[in-house]
């Protein structure tokens, strides 16, 4: 168990609905990554959030949004559902890093698998 | 421009033997991180071992080392013993620069299938 947690664990819907992914970051840990693994794209960063502000952005559609809240847990909205969006989409935690060497490995969540039929 | 590369689609290992996985990577940055995370059926990602670009050593950890390579720019991961339950999938990921809190890039992943 990394200490990440993640729900729904599974997500069924339709297209063209909008859905919201929750995670929990380990006991400590200022910044939110979320990540998307397709078949076809394998694993792609999104976005990452630190103590409430965003930091850097990735591969992230216009459709697709994120917050972190003041108790650190984050949300990863999703609307105008497309079939292709279908994947499973995981949230990571890490430290700040603090100078010392293996303090910022990312700890993944279990990870939400959404199915958009 | 393909940052991790991990040419293994997939690899067979029988039980108790060891394996090597290779990842190469490519970077300009002279300070970076390199991971290996797991990927069980279960579609969980479990942290193994990473290894800093300073590191004068190569990682550890139980069964898993890290061959570091810095000059060819690869870092493979070798499982020792291997185990039924080592079967997943597993990639290689790396960020830059290292201390930083900067996302991970993946490779394709290589799926390693342990035979009794």
């Amino acid at each position: 168990d990394s200490g990440v947690t993640q729900t729904p664990k599974h997500l069924i819907t339709a297209t063209g609905q909008r859905v919201t992914l929750r995670c929990s970051p380990r006991s400590g840990d200022l910044s939110v990554y979320w990540y998307q693994q397709s078949l076809d794209q394998g694993l792609q960063f999104l976005i990452q959030y630190y103590n409430g502000e965003e930091r850097a952005k990735g591969n992230i559609l216009e459709r697709f949004s994120a917050q972190q809240f003041p108790d650190l847990h984050s949300e990863l909205n999703l609307s105008s559902l497309e079939l292709g969006d279908s994947a499973l989409y995981f949230c990571a935690s890490s430290v700040e890093p603090s100078g010392r060497v293996g303090t910022d490995t990312q700890y993944f969540g279990p990870g939400t698998r959404l199915t958009v039929l | 421009a393909q940052k991790i590369t991990q040419t293994q689609p997939g690899m067979f290992v029988q039980e108790k033997e060891a394996v090597t996985l290779d990842c190469t990577y490519d970077t300009s940055d002279p300070s970076y991180g390199l991971f290996w995370y797991k990927q069980p059926s279960s579609g969980e990602m479990i942290f193994l071992i990473y290894q800093g670009s300073y590191d004068q050593q190569n990682a550890t950890e139980g069964r898993y080392s890290l061959n570091f390579q810095k000059a060819r720019k690869s870092a493979n991961l070798v499982i020792s013993a291997s185990q039924l339950g080592d079967s997943a999938m597993y990639f290689c990921a790396m960020r830059e620069p290292w201390g930083g809190n900067t996302p991970l890039v993946f490779g394709k992943g290589t799926r390693l299938s342990v035979i009794a």
